[in-house]
Parts: C-alpha cells; sequence; structure tokens
C-alpha cells in the first residue's frame, strides 16, 4: 500500500531563517505530488505541484520554492522565512495521470505546524 | 462567489442524531467531488468519493445535485468519534489545483 512521509512534524524558526521541509512516497510510481498551507483557521491553499522530477508548478508567488529531485521526493524550502510563513504545511500524492486532469483524490501527509518567530 | 461553500457551523448534535452537511459550488464543469474528514491539528483524510448516483459508505451517504450544484453528506447514527470538520473537495475541468472549502464543524455530544 502507498504510505506518505512528511518531516518534521512541527519547526519553530526566526524569521530571515532558511527552511526546508521533505516528503517522501512510498508504494506507487511517477505520482503527483502537492504542497498546501493551512493558515490558522483557514483553508487548504495550493502552494505548488509537480508531476514528474524536475517539474514544478506554482499557484501562488511567495518566497517558498519547491523541488522534486526524485520521483517520490517533493522538497519545499525558502531561504528566509517571513512570519506570514507560518501555518501548517501539507504534502499530498495522487495517482499520476500525466493529462493534466486531476479527477483522483489526494492523499495527505501528517503535515509539519511551522511557527516563525 | 467562491469556488466551494460550506456552513462553517459548528453542528452540535447528540449521540445517534442524523445530520447533514450541503456544499454548493460554482464552476459547473467540475469533475469530481470529494468529502475529506479533518480532525483538530491533523491532515486531513479521505473520507469518501461522491458519485453521480450518490453512494453510500456504512453510516455515510454522498449525494450530488449537478443541476444545482451541490453536494451533500449524510451521517446517520452519530458518532462521538465523528466530531471533526468535514471539507468538501470539487476538481477542476483540468489543472491540479483542487478546490478545497473551509469545512464544516460537526461536534457530536454525549
Amino acid at each position: 500500500s502507498q504510505t506518505i512521509h512528511q518531516w518534521p512534524a512541527t519547526l519553530v524558526q526566526p524569521v530571515g531563517s532558511p527552511l526546508s521541509l521533505e516528503c517522501t512516497v512510498e508504494g506507487t510510481s511517477n505520482p503527483n505530488l502537492y504542497w498546501y498551507r493551512q493558515a490558522a483557521g483557514r483553508g487548504l491553499q495550493l502552494l505548488f505541484y509537480s508531476v514528474g522530477i524536475g517539474q514544478i508548478s506554482s499557484e501562488v508567488p511567495q518566497n517558498l520554492s519547491a523541488s522534486r529531485p526524485q520521483d517520490r521526493q517533493f522538497i519545499l524550502s525558502s531561504k528566509k522565512l517571513l512570519l506570514s510563513d507560518s501555518g501548517f504545511y501539507l504534502c499530498a500524492w495522487s495517482v499520476g495521470t500525466g493529462t493534466g486532469n486531476v479527477n483522483q483524490p489526494q492523499h495527505f501527509g501528517d503535515g509539519t505546524r511551522l511557527s516563525i518567530l | 462567489r467562491k469556488e466551494v461553500e460550506q456552513d462553517p457551523g459548528p453542528f452540535n448534535v447528540p449521540e445517534g442524531a442524523t445530520v447533514a452537511f450541503n456544499c454548493t459550488y460554482s464552476n459547473s464543469a467540475s469533475q469530481s467531488f470529494f468529502w475529506y474528514r479533518q480532525d483538530c491539528r491533523k491532515e486531513p483524510k479521505l473520507l469518501m468519493s461522491v458519485y453521480s448516483s450518490g453512494n453510500e459508505d456504512g453510516r455515510f451517504t454522498a449525494q450530488l445535485n449537478r443541476a444545482s450544484q451541490y453536494i451533500s453528506l449524510l451521517i446517520r447514527d452519530s458518532k462521538l468519534s465523528d466530531s471533526a470538520t468535514y471539507l468538501c473537495v470539487v476538481t477542476p475541468w483540468s489543472g491540479y489545483a483542487l478546490n478545497f472549502g473551509k469545512g464544516t464543524s460537526l461536534l457530536v455530544t454525549p
């Protein structure tokens, strides 16, 4: 069966520090991968998605970036964190369709709770 | 108009009650629909897909009304463990940005 791992579970970082969150998926090949953010009391906001190695699409312009160095690895990064980057970061995967169609449910990792001080 | 709208609640119901949530969506070309459940400070988990003909999974029944552009979730015989936020999710015609509602909060009380 497929599993998704995300770490760390919680992170406290000072403003201006860098960030690296990692997500890996097991049990499937060529998945679509996603990074979401959920701010306190708000809905999920899609940040990035990837349909293959090295292919990243950004949904929201900001000081975050994403990379997919391997088929089942997705990394969220920042060079300098802002206070507004605080939130609950969720990685998700779905079956890769390769057709641009997203009629598949997405499955989430446990999330990283990021607090910026 | 927001892509997906849900009544935020909270819905407070006693154990054993039947409760229903609705969710409206704005894009008539939406293809697929899902209900997710999110416990406090946890990740969303897929509860069920919603099919055109309606579908049932144990105590949970999902319905889709394309003409009126809404989906519903019915929970029968509510359990304390059903307390959570229920997210309505709608896919676009193309692209990867699933549209999540902000969720409806359910509290089942003894």
